[in-house]
């Protein structure tokens, strides 16, 4: 079982350059979501899936994409990265009301020159 | 504007002795919170929580307080341990408003010495 796979682990990018970060859980789970992490500031939902096809932004969605086209992915698409994106972002995922709360990821380290 | 807030960053604590962390939040509807505990380079893993239909709940040497009059949780860790040396975040969520959003705090960073 290998849980909240997040790829690729590190990343540079040059400032207006696109990439997508890489979620996959085998759990089945309808829950998914991306978060960031910054120094001073805890972690900030990004956008949440609350299964196939459904998307909603979080508290910081602007110049992130994501979609969910099955139960098992939910890819974060960076469109034009820039410097401000730098940070540590968390893949994590649920059953719907899980008294477990959510599994994270390991995250991806993002840094954009 | 913080709906959850974490006002200590850190806290260093003896080891064997209690470690008190707290947690307020803002949003009334909020009504299941949860404590997690992050070591570096690794995603953060769930310890506790606690539904707003209860004012405590307990697992082995950690126990969250509720507190809705006051929108403020704690975790106490008794006994303390080196191994308890990590960040702790709280997050809450307004599940009866059918969501899993969950929000978190900022974070305090806990450290257990000898």
């Amino acid at each position: 079982n290998a849980g909240v796979t997040q790829t690729p682990k590190f990343q540079v990018l040059k400032t207006g350059q696109s990439m997508t970060l890489q979620c996959a859980q085998d759990m089945n789970h309808e829950y998914m979501s991306w978060y960031r992490q910054d120094p001073g500031m805890g972690l900030r939902l990004i956008h949440y899936s609350v299964g196939a096809g459904i998307t909603d932004q979080g508290e910081v969605p602007n110049g992130y994409n994501v979609s969910r086209s099955t139960t098992e992915d939910f890819p974060l698409r960076l469109l034009s990265a820039a410097p401000s994106q730098t940070s540590v972002y968390f893949c994590a995922s649920s059953y719907w009301g899980s008294d477990y709360g959510y599994t994270f990821g390991s995250g991806t380290r993002l840094t954009v020159v | 504007d913080q709906q959850v807030k974490q006002n200590s960053p850190s806290l260093s604590v003896q080891e064997g002795r209690i470690s008190i962390l707290n947690c307020d939040y803002t949003n009334s509807m909020f009504d299941y919170f949860l404590w997690y505990k992050k070591y570096p380079a690794e995603g953060p893993t769930f310890l506790i929580s606690i539904s707003s239909i209860k004012d405590k709940n307990e697992d082995g040497r950690f126990t969250v307080f509720l507190n809705k009059s006051a929108k403020h949780l704690s975790l106490h860790i008794v006994p303390s341990q080196p191994g308890d040396s990590a960040v702790y975040f709280c997050a809450a969520s307004a599940r009866t408003y059918n969501t899993d959003k969950l929000i978190f705090g900022t974070g305090t960073r806990l450290q257990v010495f000898p």
